[in-house]
């Protein structure tokens, strides 16, 4: 398996309060990707990075912001929570741009409930 | 813009095929994929087709691909217990940086 870790895997919080997650990769990967999953959506995407500082918007980027300091992490923040934001959110990291060799791996997921 | 769309559902024998089916819009992607996610896991990807071909068979999965009809679709033989999971279509958004556009998915379930 691809070392992707996320942290936390769960987490409760409160309409209004500032949540950030956090992805963590081994593989030196350049691409990093955050995903939410909802049911009936499939998964969409809501920012990426395609390199250190280098990052830009996807599909569903309004109340996200991220940020990547180094290779390794990739952190997703949440200025201020909504219950609409309660969702299942995937890191995915890709090694260059297009291909089939260059499969996304995805990390293990982190719960987030938005009361 | 660009969709991807799949029936959300299938319930199959086991021992019996099953075939899942997948339509896009962008006639210019250069992959589809097939991605699984097992409960409570992330995605792993399954198999994959470049565009140029119209079949690919990997073991006991055959992936059938008409450009014409922007139709793709998965065949499983023999299904398992063990396939049961979430089957989610990708294909290649244009724009690059390997990002893909997911359809919803279709929660396979395998009765015995």
């Amino acid at each position: 398996d691809a070392g992707i870790t996320q942290s936390p895997r769960h987490k409760v919080t409160e309409t209004g309060t500032p949540v950030t997650l956090r992805c963590h990769q081994t593989e030196n990967h350049r691409y990093m990707y955050w995903y939410r999953q909802d049911p009936g959506h499939g998964l969409r995407l809501i920012h990426y990075s395609y390199g250190v500082k280098d990052t830009d918007k996807g599909e569903v980027s309004d109340g996200y912001s991220v940020s990547r300091s180094k290779t390794e992490d990739f952190l997703l923040t949440l200025e201020s929570a909504t219950s609409s934001q309660t969702s299942v959110y995937f890191c995915a990291i890709s090694e260059k741009a297009g291909g089939p060799v260059d499969t996304q791996y995805f990390g293990p997921g982190t719960r987030l409930t938005v009361l | 813009g660009e969709d991807v769309e799949q029936s959300l559902f299938l319930s199959v024998r086991e021992g019996d095929s099953s075939v899942i089916n997948c339509t896009y819009t962008d006639s210019s992607s250069t992959y589809l994929y097939w991605y699984k996610q097992e409960p409570g896991a992330g995605l792993q990807l399954l198999t994959y087709i470049f565009s140029n071909m119209d079949m690919k068979q990997d073991q006991r999965l055959t992936v059938l691909l008409n450009k014409k009809d922007k139709h793709l679709s998965l065949r499983i033989a023999d299904t398992q217990t063990g396939d049961s999971a979430i089957y989610f279509c990708a294909e290649t958004e244009s724009g690059g940086y390997n990002k893909l556009i997911f359809g919803a998915g279709t929660r396979l379930a395998v009765h015995p």
